[in-house]
C-alpha cells in the first residue's frame, strides 16, 4: 500500500537558520504530495502541494519539489522564524476508487528559538 | 476562500451523554471527511461523504454516527463514547472526484473532545 516516511524530529533550529524536512513516499499510481502544518492548538492547513513530477509547490517561502527519480518531496525554507514552529506532515492522495484518500507521515516538530 | 468552520471548538461529555459535532464549508465541495487526531499523532480517517452519500467507513465504532445533511454540511452525532475517543476530531472538504489530481482536502480548525 501506499506510505509515507518523514526524518525523524523534533528538530529546533535558530531563528534565520535554513530548514530542510525529509519526505519519502511509496506510491503504486502517480499520487499529489502534499505538505500540511498544524500550529499549536489548531488544525491542519495547507502549506503547498504538487501535483506531477517536477513540479514546484511554494508557499510562505517554503518550497518542496515533486521527485518522481527519488520519490521524495523535501521541504525546505531559506530563513525560518520563530512563527515557523509547528508540527510539519507530508502526505500523499492517491485516488482509489471514488475519493482521493490522504496518507499522512508521522509529522515532526519544528521548534524555532529566537 | 478556504474555509472550513467546527463548532463547538471544546467538548466535554460523560460516558452516557450525547453530543453532536458540526462542520460546514461554503466553497462548493462535494467531498467531506471526518478524521480523528490524538497527541502527535498524524489524522486518522474515520468517515468520506461523496456527493453527500456515504463513500468510506473506516471500520469506525457505532458510537460514532456521521450525517451529512446537504453539500455544506456534516455532522458527526456521538453517544457512549469512552475516555479513550478523547482527541481532536477535524472535518475537511474537498473538490471530490471530478477534481481528479488537483483534489485537495482543506481542513478546519477541529473539535477537542473530552471523554470523562
Amino acid at each position: 500500500g501506499d506510505s509515507v516516511t518523514q526524518m525523524e524530529g523534533p528538530v529546533t533550529l535558530s531563528e534565520e537558520a535554513f530548514l530542510t524536512i525529509n519526505c519519502t513516499y511509496t506510491a503504486t499510481g502517480y499520487p499529489s504530495l502534499f505538505w500540511y502544518v498544524q500550529y499549536p492548538g489548531e488544525g491542519l492547513q495547507l502549506l503547498l502541494k504538487a501535483t506531477k513530477a517536477d513540479d514546484k509547490g511554494s508557499n510562505k517561502g517554503f518550497e518542496a519539489t515533486y521527485r518522481k527519480e527519488t520519490t521524495s518531496f523535501h521541504l525546505e525554507k531559506g530563513s525560518v522564524q520563530v512563527s515557523d514552529s509547528a508540527v510539519y506532515f507530508c502526505a500523499l492522495s492517491d485516488r482509489t476508487g471514488a475519493n482521493s484518500k490522504l496518507t499522512f507521515g508521522k509529522g515532526i516538530t519544528l521548534s524555532v528559538r529566537p | 476562500d478556504t474555509e472550513v468552520t467546527q463548532t463547538p471548538k471544546h467538548l466535554v461529555m460523560g460516558m452516557t451523554n450525547k453530543k453532536s459535532l458540526k462542520c460546514e464549508q461554503h466553497m462548493g465541495h462535494r467531498a467531506m471527511y471526518w478524521y480523528k487526531q490524538k497527541a502527535k499523532k498524524p489524522p486518522e480517517l474515520m468517515f468520506v461523504y461523496s456527493y453527500e452519500k456515504l463513500s468510506i467507513n473506516e471500520s469506525v465504532p457505532s458510537r460514532f454516527s456521521p450525517e451529512c445533511p446537504n453539500s455544506s454540511l456534516l455532522n458527526l452525532h456521538l453517544h457512549a463514547l469512552q475516555p479513550e475517543d478523547s482527541a481532536l476530531y477535524l472535518c475537511a472538504s474537498s473538490q471530490g472526484i471530478f477534481a481528479g489530481v488537483f483534489d485537495t482536502q482543506y481542513f478546519g480548525p477541529g473539535t477537542r473532545l473530552t471523554v470523562l
